[in-house]
């Protein structure tokens, strides 16, 4: 199946940094990624939808200068997290479809994990 | 707008014994997507089994099968002979196609502990 990729797994940063998440589709071309943030024990918030060659879309209540999303090409979407703060220590996981069908399969990323001091 | 609804926050199987997920669902679309996944603690989403709108039998997958309601809007996940790895939290998923960019809706998820 194919496979999409995150980098870093994990990532500890203090407080008022930048951290920037990577997203790689690795054997497909992914014109929309989406980004997701989650809780422990809760599920997954879509954070907003990133498309090549485009703005990406935020959801409703996510900062968009907080969240800085770049789809710089079809494999590829970063998330930063700018200015940091112990309440953005969450785990982020990318996912891209292979397509907009209903049956075409949604595929994520490993996740990372954030962790702000 | 799609809802996914999960009334299990956690379930206790048995090792070896069959165990359903609840999953209702609501969209005004006729052509949809129905998704489990499992999210071990490791924190990756693994699919485990698809159901569209339109397939008239249900979908099986080795030990897990749907069983697919239309009328009720119920898409229920079957884990047949439990095993200790199953233990996990379980999502399931909605994508309605050419709306919302094909971004999938999800439920609450279930905590499922198989116990030896």
């Amino acid at each position: 199946g194919a496979v999409v990729s995150q980098h870093p797994s994990w990532v500890i940063c203090k407080s008022g940094t930048s951290v920037k998440i990577e997203c790689r589709s690795l054997d497909f071309q992914a014109t929309t990624m989406f980004w997701y943030r989650q809780f422990p024990k809760q599920s997954l918030m879509l954070m907003a939808t990133s498309n090549e060659g485009s703005k990406a879309t935020y959801e409703q209540g996510v900062e968009k200068d907080k969240f800085l999303i770049n789809h710089a090409s079809l494999t590829l979407s970063t998330l930063t997290v700018t200015s940091a703060h112990p309440e953005d220590s969450s785990f982020y996981i990318c996912s891209a479809p292979k397509g907009f069908a209903p049956d075409y399969e949604q595929y994520f990323g490993p996740g990372t994990r954030l962790t702000v001091t | 707008a799609q809802k996914i609804t999960q009334t299990q926050p956690g379930m206790f199987v048995q090792e070896k014994e069959a165990v359903t997920l609840d999953c209702t669902y609501d969209t005004s679309d006729p052509s949809y997507g129905l998704f489990w996944y499992k999210q071990p603690s490791s924190g990756e989403m693994i699919f485990l089994i698809y159901q569209g709108s339109y397939d008239q039998q249900n979908a099986t997958e080795g030990r897990y099968s749907l069983n697919f309601q239309k009328a009720r809007k119920s898409a229920n996940l079957v884990i047949s002979a439990s095993q200790l790895g199953d233990s996990a939290m379980y999502f399931c998923a909605m994508r309605v196609p050419n709306t919302n960019a094909g971004k999938s809706t999800f439920g609450d998820g279930t905590t499922l502990t198989v116990k030896p």
